[in-house]
């Protein structure tokens, strides 16, 4: 199958900062990228579906402004945290679509302290 | 209604033995469905897609869609103790970007 990248696989950081995930699409070009975040023992949910080239689709009740997506290319978006707090510590995952299939990266561990 | 439903499970299955998941959507003109496995601490990983009728096999993983019925099933045959996980349905809607998944289903298998 399709391989999608995640880096960082973990990041810890102070409540305040900004953290930036980047996520690739390694052997496939994706028009549509996908951002879920998970807490412990719950499904995934997802925060905002992004093409690229153009803004990114926000959920209901995730906050733009918070969360930016920019999906720069065919093969890398990111997602940045601006001003953390410990209530955004999450699984982070990405996701991409090729043709048929949606892929997921491994996901980034967020701790915010 | 929810427009994937999934029994939570937990199931547990003897090793050996043969792991039947189900899943039921509601949207009638879905053409697309797919399984996904998630490990616990881990992102979900793609195994199975299916969008005809019938079934459709993979080593020991077999997909069943019924779409009169609305139903579609994941059997594991020979399941081992490295099947434990959590399955999740996922069904794209027609002209839809997104999936809707289902809540997934706890498996154990027991050695």
């Amino acid at each position: 199958g399709a391989v999608v990248s995640q880096h960082p696989s973990r990041v810890i950081c102070k409540s305040g900062t900004s953290v930036k995930i980047e996520c690739r699409s390694l052997d496939f070009q994706a028009t549509t990228m996908f951002w879920y975040r998970q807490f412990p023992k719950q499904s995934l949910m997802l925060m905002a579906t992004s093409n690229e080239g153009s803004k990114a689709t926000y959920e209901q009740g995730v906050e733009k402004d918070k969360f930016l997506i920019n999906h720069a290319s065919l093969t890398l978006s990111t997602l940045t945290v601006t001003s953390a707090h410990p209530e955004d510590s999450s699984f982070y995952i990405c996701s991409a679509r090729t043709v048929y299939e949606q892929y997921f990266g491994p996901g980034t561990r967020l701790t915010v302290t | 209604q929810k427009e994937v439903e999934q029994n939570s499970g937990p199931l547990s299955v003897p090793e050996g033995a043969i792991a039947s998941l189900n899943c039921t959507y509601s949207d009638r003109v879905s053409q697309s469905f797919f399984w996904y496995r998630q490990y616990s601490g881990k992102s979900p990983e793609l195994i199975m897609s299916i969008y005809s009728n019938g079934d459709k096999e993979d080593g020991r993983f077999t997909a069943q869609l019924n779409k009169a019925s609305q139903y579609v099933s994941l059997l594991i045959r020979d399941s081992q103790p490295s099947d434990s996980a959590t399955y999740l349905c996922a069904v794209l809607p027609q002209g839809a970007q997104k999936l809707v998944f289902g809540q997934g289903t706890r498996l154990t298998i027991n050695p």
